[in-house]
């Protein structure tokens, strides 16, 4: 089973620049969100959907923009990068409030 | 809103010896508590829940939690650590019947041999 899938794993931006993190899963879970990591931070909440069609706000959401098409895609947009958004990028789901199931991570820097 | 505090950046231990890894949560109501692993360069995997009932929760890899609902903790426990358990535990808290799940700082153990 693939479970979450996520695209690119490593990406450089320059100041400014736009691009989309691309998440998938195979799992029909209802809940998806995307988190970022820094270290000393654990992991903060950006953005989370609670199905197709509805999306919300997390702890940190400035700076970016998501939507949910579908059941199983949920991509992130940085829409102008910034250097204070170069972290480790997770996306993750579950089925009602269950466990959350990870993807691998994709690794961000802004130049 | 809900919180999770995990005071230990770092946890040394001897290979063989036991291993706990503290957490103590704030939340409105009953709590879902998780606790995650992560390797380096990879995603997090899920340990193991409390979600409701037996205090003791056993979970994958020969680790247990312990509920403590007067304390608000959460405590990760292993008998007898092994060097492969070095790695970054995360514990996390969500509320009843709420999607979003808050993670701690984590805490790096390091298990020598």
């Amino acid at each position: 089973n693939a479970g979450v899938t996520q695209t690119p794993k490593f990406q450089v931006l320059k100041t400014g620049q736009s691009m989309t993190l691309q998440c998938a899963q195979d799992m029909n879970h209802e809940y998806m969100s995307w988190y970022r990591q820094d270290p000393g931070m654990g992991l903060r909440l950006i953005h989370y959907s609670v199905g197709a069609g509805i999306t919300d706000q997390g702890e940190v959401p400035n700076g970016y923009n998501v939507s949910r098409s579908t059941t199983e895609d949920f991509p992130l947009r940085l829409l102008s990068a910034a250097p204070s958004q170069t972290s480790v990028y997770f996306c993750a789901s579950s089925q009602n409030t269950g466990e959350l199931f990870f993807g691998e991570g994709s690794r961000l820097t802004v130049l | 809103a809900q919180s999770v505090a995990q005071p230990e950046d770092q946890v040394n231990v001897a290979e063989g010896n036991p291993l706990t890894v503290k957490c103590t949560y704030s939340v409105s109501g009953n709590p879902y508590l998780f606790w995650y692993v992560q390797y380096p360069n990879r995603g997090l995997q899920f340990l193991l829940k409390y979600i409701t009932g037996d205090n003791l929760v056993k979970g994958s890899y020969g680790f247990e939690a312990e509920f403590n609902k007067s304390q608000t903790s959460f405590h990760l426990k292993k008998p007898s650590a092994l060097v492969s358990d070095s790695a970054l535990y995360f514990c996390a808290v969500r509320a009843l019947n709420d999607y979003k799940l808050s993670f701690g700082a984590g805490t790096t153990v390091t298990v020598r041999a």
